[in-house]
């Protein structure tokens, strides 16, 4: 089955700066890889998803890439802000099956 | 107007009891799911219905039990609480079962004591 891998578990930034936060997965059948924000105590909520057809999506301050040959898939955020400071979860999956998410990174956005 | 909402938000009750946790969903979609969330913040999925029928059902002690009535509603039954069951757990939903975003419930704090 598919197995997710997310790294760093813990990113502390400057606000201003950019964040990196990288996934790898096993599946090579994967083709959907969506991003979920969850601040504390809250929900995850999606922030960008991308399918296997696409190299990179970009919104706003955040994009995603995506390396079906390497089998991994990163989130950018740009000028970060201290509201974006959350734990991040990235997922994978192949139609008709389940989500796998990775462990999650905890971003902190210092001012 | 609540897409994905959950009762109760917070549980708390002695290992042995029995207890559940309902969802529903507003949204009209086909496909709902069970998380659970350990306190390492690992998301896990537990069970997934689609039209009332289930389609995941990944490997989750039998104590625990997934009741659909309908295709907006998906309870979480759980019988003989053990301390381990103490967690996080999130209801989602999403349009289908294709693999497109999920809408997650507030969640339920479960404390076993």
């Amino acid at each position: 089955g598919e197995n997710v891998e997310q790294h760093p578990s813990t990113l502390s930034v400057q606000e201003g700066d950019s964040a990196v936060i990288k996934c790898t997965y096993s599946d090579s059948a994967s083709n959907y890889f969506p991003w979920y924000k969850q601040e504390l105590g809250k929900r995850p909520q999606l922030i960008i998803d991308i399918r296997s057809n696409v190299g990179e999506k970009k919104d706003q301050r955040i994009a995603v890439t995506l390396n079906k040959t390497a089998k991994h898939f990163s989130l950018h955020i740009t000028e970060t802000q201290p509201e974006d400071s959350a734990v991040y979860f990235c997922a994978a999956s192949r139609s008709f099956q389940k989500l796998v998410f990775g462990t999650g990174t905890r971003l902190l956005v210092s001012p | 107007d609540t897409a994905v909402s959950q009762t109760p938000k917070y549980l708390v009750t002695q290992m042995g009891n029995d207890k559940s946790i309902k969802c529903e969903q507003n949204l009209g979609h086909d496909t709902m799911y069970w998380y659970k969330q350990d306190s390492k913040k690992f998301l896990k999925i537990m069970f997934s219905y689609n039209n009332k029928e289930l389609i995941i059902n990944e490997t989750v002690p039998n104590r625990f039990s997934p009741k659909s009535p309908d295709k907006a509603h998906l309870n979480l039954h759980i019988n003989s609480l053990e301390l381990g069951d103490s967690a996080v757990y999130f209801c989602a939903s999403s349009p289908t079962q294709v693999a497109n975003e999920q809408f997650f419930g507030p969640g339920t704090r479960l404390t076993v004591l």
